[in-house]
């Protein structure tokens, strides 16, 4: 069981193309993360938010806390974007707890 | 300014020794976090310290796993008899502020591996 769930788990695209990863989870959330993590390890946080829509450059994230989903998207694709996108949700504690990632690959 | 830096980066124990994980978060940055990642896992919370009060340890797996920040920056995370099962990146976090659901920043882990 696992209480936070990405969508797809491995993704590959084209360079260029627009990219959508999901993240559903089970109950209600003070705020969600996504994170990029590359080979080797390092994460980064790309956004945290609780309601609405948040954009950096071509990312862009937007929750909808009715459905408890929330969508990572990427314009124009690039092979520099390849890594893994990790989803994570605080319910009403401190504790990140963390979806199993989305692998992506992007080919130039 | 630097970031959250660990050490070592890559780890290798033989089973049944003690190892020690250091994590230095972010100056002045209030809450620590660590994290366990089993490879092919998302991350999983272990523990958690405001200053140098360790809030919520209910993410330890076993009694041999201890957790430390005694002047509440540099904090330590030390196995006692490492078993296989210990294989896995640690990664400490850090946030600025004591309220809650701050944005954390992720240090680059370490590695360890168990034989």
């Amino acid at each position: 069981k696992n209480e936070v769930e990405q969508s797809p788990q491995n993704l590959t695209a084209q360079e260029g193309e627009f990219i959508t990863i999901n993240c559903s989870y089970s109950v209600g959330i003070s705020a969600l993360h996504w994170l990029q993590q590359h080979p080797g390890g390092g994460i980064v946080s790309l956004f945290m938010l609780s309601s609405g829509k948040k954009k950096h450059g071509r990312l862009i994230a937007t929750i909808n806390i009715q459905e408890k989903h929330s969508s990572l998207h990427i314009t124009a694709s690039h092979p520099r974007d390849s890594a893994v996108y990790i989803c994570a949700v605080y319910y009403n504690t401190d504790k990140l707890i963390f979806g199993t990632g989305t692998r992506l690959q992007v080919f130039p | 300014g630097a970031g959250v830096s660990q050490s070592p980066r890559y780890k290798v124990a033989k089973r049944g020794q003690d190892v020690a994980l250091r994590c230095d978060p972010i100056s002045g940055h209030v809450s620590l976090f660590w994290y366990q990642q089993a490879l092919g896992q998302g991350p999983e919370f272990l523990t958690y310290f405001q200053n140098e009060a360790q809030l919520d340890k209910s993410g330890l797996p076993s009694d041999r796993f201890f957790a430390e920040r005694p002047e509440g920056s540099v904090s330590t995370l030390k196995i006692q008899r490492t078993q296989q099962e210990d294989s896995a990146v640690y990664l400490c976090a850090s946030s600025l502020s004591d309220t809650p659901y701050n944005e954390q920043f992720f240090g680059p882990g370490t590695r360890l591996t168990v034989l």
